[in-house]
Formats: C-alpha cells, structure tokens, sequence
C-alpha cells in the first residue's frame, strides 16, 4: 500500500549517460514535485507539477527534464550526467488545498544516483 | 527571493532532555509550516505542522511555535528518546505557490 513510489531505488552510472527515475502516487494527489537532496542534505526543489502542467521549474540545467503523463505520474529524465549530480532524488506529491493553506507533502524514497 | 534559515546545524542532548530547533522565514506571506523527520536513509515523514492562524500546537512530545510578527517558528521535543536521533527540516510555503522552501536541516543526536 505504497503512497508514493520510485524507481529505480540505486542508479549508478557514467559520466555523459542518459538515465530516467520515475515516480507514481495513489494518493489521489493532483501536484507533485521533485526534490534533490545534496551530500550535506539539503533538500532543493527542481519542479513542481500541478495537474500535469508545469509550475515551478527552479533553475534547473535543461539536462533535466520532468514528463508528467497523468497527475499520478512525474517522471525525470537526465540527460548527459555530470558528476555534480550526483545525489539523491525525492519525488513528493500533495493535494492543492481549497482553502488558504498548501497541504502536506508526502515524500517517495528516493534515488540514489551515483555519477562515475 | 524566499529562504527559511533553520538553527543549529547539529544538537546533541542527553535522553530525556528536551531539544529546540528554530527557523526563520523571509516570505511573509507563508502560511504553512510543516516539520518533517529524516532518519537515515529514509524519506523525510512530516512529524508536525502549524498554520499561521494558531500561535502554538501540541502532538504527545513533540509541539511547534510560531511567531508571526518576527516571522519565527520553534520545534520542541521533550523527554528525547535515543530514537528521536535524525534530520530535521522545517520549511514554510503559501497557499497557491506550489513551492515549499526547506531549512537546511538539524541533526539531532540523543544519547542514551
């Protein structure tokens, strides 16, 4: 009964590789976000997603490309990997509030990408 | 732009002792402030959260400040348990921002 789920959990490649990390939520939640946790663990937004359109894109190289097929699905594509990102990455997800106030994040696993 | 500065960046405390973690926020329109504990190797869990309407909320050990005006909020612990040892991120964000700006984490080490 997994809310929010990510795949793979370990990547480990080349420097200059392609790679994809997918994500999915049966929360029923309409956003979703990915997140780079660096080596000193602070957590960065890269995008937010909201019923499958882009919102937040925080200054992230174009190597880096989100796809949202449906509001249960973000999945990021990384092209040309550089050693620098090298790090773990988190998929979030939440339901827009109707009222004033952001709701919770819940937060998938991570994965651990390892650039050689 | 936005920032929340979270303090200190590691705390040790003796079992059963209580432990404080302060954050600051820049965006004054924020509204929504929520604390999420990492243990290691694990995903960030929301363990408390507060809305800038209340003052103050309590969860068994665990309860949250917020101080609008100086645009502060506190996580406190009490009787710390060697199990309550992790990262601790607070964060603030506002209705409609889609984006949720984090602390830079405390470790908190609770020594048996």
């Amino acid at each position: 009964d997994t809310a929010v789920s990510q795949t793979p959990k370990y990547l480990v490649t080349q420097m200059g590789n392609d790679k994809s990390i997918k994500c999915e939520q049966n929360l029923g939640h309409d956003t979703m976000y990915w997140y780079k946790q660096d080596s000193k663990k602070f957590l960065k937004i890269m995008f937010s997603y909201n019923n499958k359109e882009l919102i937040i894109n925080e200054t992230v190289p174009n190597r880096f490309s989100p796809k949202s097929p449906d509001k249960a699905h973000l999945n990021l594509h990384i092209n040309s990997l550089e050693l620098g990102d090298s790090a773990v990455y988190f998929c979030a997800s939440s339901q827009t509030g109707s009222g004033r106030y952001q709701e919770t994040q819940y937060f998938g696993p991570g994965t651990r990408l390892l650039v050689l | 732009g936005e920032n929340v500065e979270q303090h200190p960046s590691t705390l040790s405390v003796q079992e059963g002792d209580s432990a404080v973690i302060k954050c600051t926020y820049s965006d004054s329109a924020s509204n929504y402030f929520p604390w999420y504990k990492q243990e290691l190797g694990k995903r960030p869990q929301l363990i408390i959260d507060i809305r800038s309407n209340v003052g103050e909320k309590k969860d068994q050990r665990i309860a949250v400040t917020l101080n609008k005006t100086a645009k502060h909020f506190s996580l406190h612990i009490t009787e710390t348990q060697p199990e309550d040892s992790a990262v601790y991120f607070c964060a603030a964000s506002r209705a409609g921002g889609f984006k949720t700006i984090f602390g830079a984490g405390t470790r908190l080490f609770v020594k048996a």
